[in-house]
């Protein structure tokens, strides 16, 4: 079974740092494309970034300059960090398995939630 | 790509049929998925390529379109299948719609 458990989530002040993790078990990691989607609180879903097999990364304009999306196929694991941090990056964080370096997302891990408060 | 979902909420009789409606601001071909989300729960795929349902989507939930225009159709309404329903394009980078939330 295909497992994505996100984890590093909590309170940070505006323009502080975080980093996120996302271990995944149950396929094959270094195979595919894994990306983040953030959800703010009682809003839709916004794609923020995807790492692709070979390591490429791709950014959502809002997000670019402030994030660096990696991965450690020796670990299974998925990072995000996140610097610059703004009130309106607060929301929950799902990492995601993608087939494709461009494509649907399938499965979401649960997500962890980040909060950026003074 | 913006993507814009009609309506904003349907509400709709269980055992009845429920279309949901999403548009894109220009082309994406049939890079097109749908996803459903209930409260306090990941997304979950449900169509991907337009029209393919994903593993374990029951064949009430269908999807069809191409280009700019699509349709995510639910055929007969179960309790579980009240929920927001996110369409996502991935031709140029990703875009989700603002969401569909489907009420009884």
């Amino acid at each position: 079974e295909v497992q994505l458990v996100e984890s590093g989530g909590g309170l940070v002040q505006p323009g502080g740092s975080l980093r996120l993790s996302c271990a995944a078990s149950g396929f094959t990691f270094s195979n595919y494309a894994m990306g983040w989607v953030r959800q703010a609180p009682g809003k839709g879903l916004e794609w923020v970034s995807t790492i692709t097999v070979d390591g490429g990364t791709y950014y959502a304009d809002s997000v670019k300059g402030r994030f660096t999306i990696s991965r450690d196929n020796s670990k299974n694991t998925l990072y995000v960090q996140m610097s610059s941090l703004r009130a309106e990056d607060t929301a929950v964080y799902y990492c995601a398995k993608s087939l494709l370096n461009h494509g649907w997302f399938d499965p979401w891990g649960q997500g962890t939630l980040v909060t950026v408060s003074s | 790509i913006l993507m814009t979902q009609s309506p904003a909420t349907l509400s709709v009789s269980p055992g009845k049929r429920a279309t949901l409606s999403c548009r894109a601001s220009q082309g994406v071909n049939y890079n097109l998925a749908w996803y459903q989300q209930k409260p306090g729960q990941a997304p979950r795929l449900l169509i991907y390529g337009a029209s393919t349902r994903a593993t374990g989507i029951p064949a009430s939930f269908s999807g069809s379109g191409s280009g700019t225009e699509f349709t995510l159709t639910i055929s007969s309404l179960q309790s579980e299948d009240f929920a927001v329903y996110y369409c996502q394009q991935y031709y140029i980078g990703h875009t989700f719609g603002q969401g569909t939330k489907l009420e009884i």
